[in-house]
């Protein structure tokens, strides 16, 4: 067990749907990334949040949003889903930003499976 | 966007044999890292290297940092059945829009006993 919970692990939906993915940080940590990663691309960086505000962005699509509360968790906000949505959800953490994080690593959870059908 | 080129995309081999993949990229990184990812989890972060020319072991795993620091290679000597799985490289920097830390798209091993 890492420390970082991520739920539901499996998800299916339909076409035009909107779901919600949720990750809980290891304890300590502030610092939450989310990633998707399809067959063929490998790990895409989503979106960073460190201690409830965006940090950094990546290749995020705009029918998907992320935020963190106060209580660090994070959820990551999939709407007017399509096929090529389909991947797994992954979330990591790290104590601290990005400059800290260099002595770290990052943590991830197990991922949530997102099935777009 | 920056990106890393991670070869050979998989890999079948005998137990009991030497392993050998890389990581190479067209700009610079302050930090890469080795991760396994075993099918149904997350990855986990197997080695961390923090200056050019840097060689770190992990029992049977080695990996060494650039010294251009635009590549590194993660060796595994030995392999037993439990090595299956995708190894990435990732490389870490400060700054930029993409993130801090961007992956290779990984060496899947698969080890016959």
């Amino acid at each position: 067990d890492s420390g970082v919970t991520q739920t539901p692990k499996h998800l299916i939906t339909a076409t035009g749907q909107r779901v919600t993915l949720r990750c809980s940080p290891r304890s300590g940590d502030l610092s939450v990334y989310w990633y998707q990663q399809s067959l063929d691309q490998g790990l895409q960086f989503l979106i960073q949040y460190y201690n409830g505000e965006e940090r950094a962005k990546g290749n995020i699509l705009e029918r998907f949003s992320a935020q963190q509360f106060p209580d660090l968790h994070s959820e990551l906000n999939l709407s007017s889903l399509e096929l090529g949505d389909s991947a797994l959800y992954f979330c990591a953490s790290t104590p601290r930003d990005r400059g800290a994080a260099f002595n770290y690593g990052y943590t991830f959870g197990s991922g949530t499976r997102l099935t777009v059908v | 966007g920056q990106q890393l080129n991670q070869s050979p995309q998989s890999m079948f081999i005998q137990e009991g044999e030497d392993v050998s993949m890389n990581c190479t990229s067209s700009s610079i990184f302050n930090t890469w890292l080795w991760y396994k990812q075993d099918p149904g989890e997350g990855p986990v972060l197997l080695i961390a290297l923090y200056k050019a020319g840097e060689l770190t072991s992990n029992g049977r795993l080695t990996a060494q940092f650039g010294i251009t620091r635009k590549d590194s290679f993660l060796n595994i000597s030995a392999s037993i059945p439990s090595d299956v799985g995708i190894y990435f490289c990732a490389g870490l920097n400060y700054g930029g829009s993409q993130g801090n830390l961007i992956f290779g798209k990984g060496t899947k091993l698969s080890v016959k006993p």
